[in-house]
């Protein structure tokens, strides 16, 4: 049974960049996909990318070209998601999430217990 | 377009029958997936692909699709399916996107 663990809630001035990280156990990390949504105070979800550690090439929402890495280290599945350039928009919990995918459909399961990110100064 | 819409809020008599719905293009390509969110914590998988629920999921959740407009029926809803549901699917290009969520009311 795959879990995903993430790192704890940060604190952070605006222009500052973010990593927040997502530890998997169970299950072939390598082979599965991982997401990051985040969601504002009181808002949606909003997808901001994801990576398949295997092929290592992440995508990202055009949202967040240029801001955000996706990486991951296979040696200790972990998944990592970079996001640069904050600002108080930016505040918000930050989810990790295994995607599956088939032809016709993908899901999410499971999903990190989220990492607050205040933007503050 | 890659957008999914849903109604803000739908609320339901105890043990009653409801349904949340979630339109877009991208529907009548791909199938949703359904998400339950309750306060302070992170979402939960209902439903999967054309009508497939997760391991420990209660049978009273089930999903349907039709055209560009996809379903999340809850048969006797419970006190505790009150919370917010989100759908979400892929577009053509692989990017994903979700609705902007249903806050669920159970009377």
């Amino acid at each position: 049974q795959v879990q995903l663990v993430q790192s704890g809630a940060e604190v952070k001035k605006p222009g500052s960049s973010v990593k927040v990280s997502c530890k998997a156990s169970g299950g072939t990390f390598s082979s599965y996909a991982i997401s990051w949504v985040r969601q504002a105070p009181g808002q949606g979800l909003e997808w901001m990318g994801g990576i398949i550690p295997i092929f290592g090439t992440a995508n990202y929402a055009q949202k967040f070209q240029g801001r955000v890495t996706i990486t991951t280290d296979e040696s200790t599945s972990t998944a990592y998601m970079e996001l640069s350039s904050l600002r108080s928009e930016d505040t918000a919990v930050y989810y990790c999430a295994r995607k599956v995918r088939s032809v016709l459909e993908n899901w999410f399961d499971p999903w990190g217990q989220g990492t607050l990110v205040t933007v503050s100064s | 377009s890659s957008e999914l819409t849903q109604d803000p809020a739908v609320s339901v008599a105890l043990g009653q029958t409801v349904r949340i719905t979630c339109q877009g293009d991208s529907l009548r390509s791909y199938y949703a997936s359904w998400y339950q969110q309750k306060p302070g914590q992170a979402p939960v998988l209902v439903i999967y692909g054309k009508n497939n629920r997760p391991s420990g999921i209660p049978d009273r959740f089930s999903g349907s699709s039709s055209g560009n407009t996809a379903s999340l029926t809850i048969t006797g809803a419970q006190a505790e399916d009150e919370a917010d549901y989100y759908c979400n699917s892929r577009d053509s290009s692989g990017n994903q996107v979700f609705g902007g969520g249903t806050k669920l009311t159970v009377l």
